[in-house]
């Protein structure tokens, strides 16, 4: 099977753009989940998408948003990029809806705002 | 404070040599901890995932151990090689919910 993809691999942006984020999942899972990882604050959990619909949340501003389409694929949007958005992002997929089924990583986009 | 702490920071050892990586947490109750290897600019890879009854889980030259009464989890790499040069994360899954508590990771450094 394929991998977890993600898509652009690099971003540079700058203050106050947005930027938009695709994740395609493991052919046949269903949950997708996103993740910031900085040097500082190490990886952090974003959102969750299970079947379409958002399922989990973390501790993030609204600038930060997703979604989920029919074929599991997924997409991150952030929007007034700030530098601290500065991070790699990764995203997850897993056959169940989180839960003690292993995640599958995809190589992540590092994002650069300037 | 972090629910899950690692230790330690980072670490540098010779190519061939055993190291033991730690990570505590307060998590609890919690149904999985697991340990993920995560290549520079890669994504985090499975190492181990282990249940709250299980004690030990191995992974070819990977060994986790877990002592649920200290909240204590180890991580044992035996006789190094280059490529195990690599962050390590301890992640834990509290009981009954979906989401990951990822611990900041051990840097490890094997040089020849």
């Amino acid at each position: 099977k394929a991998g977890v993809t993600q898509t652009p691999r690099y971003l540079i942006k700058t203050r106050g753009q947005q930027v938009t984020l695709s994740c395609s999942p493991i052919s046949g899972h269903r949950s997708v989940s996103w993740y910031q990882q900085t040097p500082g604050q190490g990886l952090q959990f974003l959102f969750e998408y299970f079947s379409e619909t958002q399922r989990n949340k973390g501790n993030f501003p609204g600038r930060f948003s997703g979604r989920q389409f029919s074929n599991s694929r997924s997409e991150m949007n952030v929007s007034t990029l700030e530098l601290g958005d500065s991070a790699l992002y990764l995203c997850a997929s897993s056959g169940l809806a989180g839960g003690p089924d292993t995640q599958y990583f995809g190589p992540g986009t590092r994002l650069t705002v300037l | 404070k972090n629910q899950v702490e690692q230790s330690p920071q980072s670490l540098i050892i010779l190519e061939g040599k055993n190291c033991t990586l730690q990570c505590n947490y307060t998590v609890s109750p919690f149904s999985n901890l697991r340990w993920y290897k995560q290549d520079t600019g890669r994504g985090p890879v499975s190492l181990t995932i282990m249940t709250f009854s299980e004690n030990t889980k191995s992974n070819g030259r990977y060994t986790a151990t877990l002592d649920a009464d200290t909240k204590q989890s180890s991580l044992h790499i035996t006789a190094s090689q280059l490529s195990d040069s690599a962050s390590y994360i301890c992640v834990v899954i509290p009981y009954n919910t979906d989401k990951l508590i990822f611990g900041t990771g051990t840097r490890l450094q094997v040089f020849p």
